[in-house]
């Protein structure tokens, strides 16, 4: 088993939609969460940050840690075209040394 | 703006060359910088840990002779593909941890090496 599962995709939608971005771990360690945009032939870029449980929310774009059902997610409001890329979820282990990335999903959103 | 810089962002070279990919932390110190390969519509894959003043760690299957990395200071960082051949044609990209922003990873923009 993985310690973090990303449903490759590809996902689909349509500009305007809520997108709903999931990974779900296994190693109760982790502490810091992180959710990357890649663009293809681009590096990651980070997005969203997160320590522990709870929400965050920047923009169209709200990350939520679920620590008891070693769940995360990222959700995009008001879903673009140029939202179109792949999402790569990241998590850390507390003074952790390496960063253990999803899959990622690639994201298509049509005009 | 970018944090981190890498180049070059694209290379072609004859099978049998040495090819060198520099990543530079830009407005910070990284003691630790790592050093990704990617393949079409995969996941990153760490290749290797690369420390300020020390050898590099390398990830199981990574053969170091290949892939030489150099942390010779606390802001670059370099992977030289040593007798690159067409299997070594990927897309590489370096990250560092930024001490002044919580720790978090930065990546660079990436260089696609194609070996012919």
């Amino acid at each position: 088993q993985k310690e973090v599962e990303q449903d490759p995709g590809p996902l689909s939608v349509p500009e305007g939609a809520i997108v709903s971005l999931n990974c779900t771990y296994s190693n109760s360690a982790f502490q810091y969460f992180m959710w990357y945009r890649q663009y293809s032939r681009k590096g990651p870029e980070l997005l969203m940050y997160t320590y522990s449980s709870g929400n965050k929310e920047d923009g169209r774009f709200t990350a939520q840690v679920d620590k008891s059902s070693k769940y995360i997610s990222l959700f995009i409001r008001d879903s673009q075209p140029s939202d179109s890329a792949t999402y790569l979820c990241a998590m850390t282990t507390t003074g952790g040394f390496k960063t253990i990335f999803g899959a990622g999903t690639r994201l298509f959103v049509k005009a | 703006g970018a944090v981190v810089s890498q180049h070059p962002s694209r290379v072609i070279c004859k099978s049998g060359t040495s090819v060198k990919i520099e990543c530079r932390s830009l407005d910070f110190q990284a003691t630790t910088m790592f050093w990704y390969r990617q393949f079409p519509k995969q996941s990153l894959m760490l290749m290797a840990t690369s420390n300020e003043g020390s050898k590099a760690t390398y990830e199981q299957g990574v053969e170091k002779d290949k892939f030489l990395i150099n942390h010779a200071s606390l802001t670059l960082s370099t992977l030289t593909v040593t007798s690159a051949h067409p299997e070594d044609s990927s897309f590489y990209i370096c990250s560092a941890r930024d001490p002044s922003r919580d720790e978090k990873l930065f990546f660079g923009s990436g260089t696609q090496l194609s070996v012919l």
